[in-house]
């Protein structure tokens, strides 16, 4: 079984500053993938950022970065210059290989405030 | 661009009835969600389909049932609501060349009383 854990209910941030949202996971599976979303007030689940287990890199797009420590199973989700617009709810989520059918495992998540 | 939607975004329902939330998605995908998401539980998977006609169990199914006859919809019944099935129930589509990226819809905000 598969369990993401996000441990900061949470998390305030000054405006135009880097935060860091934190995420470890558990799977015995050696092929997975992991996701963030952003949920903002409006309900809608927007996809950020998507990391493959065998990926070499560190994935990113635009502002947000994975930092992926296998080792460590952690997958933290970095925005950098936070904007007013990241005010939100964030999820960690994984997927397992294998038979899973592309079902995801969430995170509680993490309130994100940006301050300006 | 790709587009999952949700027959409502409220809905109000009295203790008893049978309710039907609808989900329909234009990409293809072959897995398909039902997801109810409460303050401090996260997203709950209810029930998926990987296949027109097949369905699992997630893990909170009592109380509920799905549908899928086509493969672009997938719809969730509840047989007869209760109080504790108000909640807001997201539904995503997904495929494995997609790396199950779920795409999802825009929420059902459902009340029950």
């Amino acid at each position: 079984a598969q369990k993401i854990t996000q441990t900061q209910p949470g998390m305030f941030v000054q405006e135009k500053e880097a935060v860091t949202l934190d995420c470890t996971y558990d799977t015995s599976d050696p092929s997975y993938g992991l996701f963030w979303y952003k949920q903002p007030s409006s309900g809608e689940m927007i996809f950020l950022i998507y990391q493959g287990s065998y990926d070499q890199q560190n994935a990113t797009e635009g502002r947000y970065s994975l930092n992926f420590q296998k080792a460590r199973k952690s997958a933290n989700l970095v925005i950098s210059a936070s904007q007013l617009g990241d005010s939100a709810m964030y999820f960690c989520a994984m997927v397992a290989g294998g038979t899973s059918y592309g079902k995801l495992t969430f995170g509680q998540g993490t309130i994100l405030t940006v301050h300006p | 661009d790709v587009k999952v939607t949700q027959s409502s975004r409220y809905l109000v329902k009295r203790t008893g009835e049978k309710v039907f939330l609808e989900c329909v998605q234009d990409m293809d995908h072959e897995n398909m969600f039902w997801y109810r998401q409460d303050p401090g539980l996260g997203l709950r998977l209810i029930y998926f389909s990987y296949d027109v006609k097949m369905k699992e169990k997630g893990d909170i199914p009592e109380g509920y049932s799905v549908s899928r006859e086509k493969k672009e919809r997938f719809s969730l019944i509840l047989e007869s609501a209760s109080t504790n099935q108000t909640s807001m129930y997201l539904c995503a589509s997904s495929a494995p060349w997609d790396s199950y990226e779920q795409y999802f819809g825009p929420g059902t905000r459902l009340t029950v009383t």
